[in-house]
């Protein structure tokens, strides 16, 4: 299965800035997700992000607060900008595989303060 | 639409004794289902998924979950748990038309001596 470096592992932030959170996969794939999972619950999906397309952002979560770039298929980040406490949480890449296999990156976990 | 639920948030069992982690789905068709551990800090990792075929499913580190239509269940077992196996555990699956996971809201297993 597809292996995926994802980067920082771990911040603090400064509210008010931007973080972008890189996730780097070994394969190419077509279907790139990020979702963000807050203290204690589990994972809600922020969006879709396909090569080619712009992503599909998922109700709650706008492109404004949570740009999204895929420019190939090995390649996305993700930017958590204009930062409040709120935002405090792990954001986890994952990619879909041909045989229907999701793998998940590490995750970032990110502290606003 | 797809919902996947996990009746119980937190579970606590004895090192050695037996395990078995609820999930439910709500789907008309066959579904796609899978089972994530995340430990604590860290990413998720899948323990074994569900396509089609033999609904007794074998995964990693000793678990294993089966797949009941007429229950609308898939619950994870593992006959002796470690101490190792502390985490939260997650059920996820695909909704309908969807190429992303939607997960329950997770189980926290505890382990104790």
């Amino acid at each position: 299965s597809a292996v995926i470096s994802q980067k920082p592992s771990r911040d603090i932030c400064q509210r008010g800035t931007s973080l972008t959170i890189q996730c780097q996969v070994d394969s190419q794939v077509t279907m790139m997700f990020w979702y963000r999972q807050q203290p204690g619950q589990s994972l809600t999906l922020i969006a879709t992000a396909n090569q080619g397309s712009e992503a599909t952002y998922e109700s709650g979560f706008v492109i404004d607060k949570f740009p999204i770039s895929r420019p190939n298929l090995t390649f996305s980040t993700l930017t958590v900008s204009n930062m409040s406490p709120e935002d405090s949480s792990i954001y986890l890449c994952s990619v879909r595989e041909e045989d229907y296999g999701y793998t998940f990156g590490s995750g970032t976990r990110l502290t606003v303060v | 639409a797809q919902s996947v639920t996990q009746p119980d948030i937190h579970i606590t069992v004895s090192e050695g004794a037996s395990l078995e982690l609820r999930c439910n789905y709500s789907y008309g068709a066959t579904p796609y289902l899978f089972w994530y551990v995340q430990s604590p800090g860290q990413g998720l990792q899948l323990l074994l998924k569900y396509f089609s075929g033999d609904t007794l499913v074998q995964g990693i580190k000793g678990f294993e979950a089966e797949f009941k239509r007429s229950q609308s269940s898939f619950n994870l077992r593992k006959p002796s748990v470690h101490w190792s196996d502390a985490a939260e555990y997650f059920c996820a699956a695909p909704g309908p038309g969807a190429n992303n996971l939607f997960f329950g809201t997770g189980t926290r297993l505890t382990v104790i001596p």
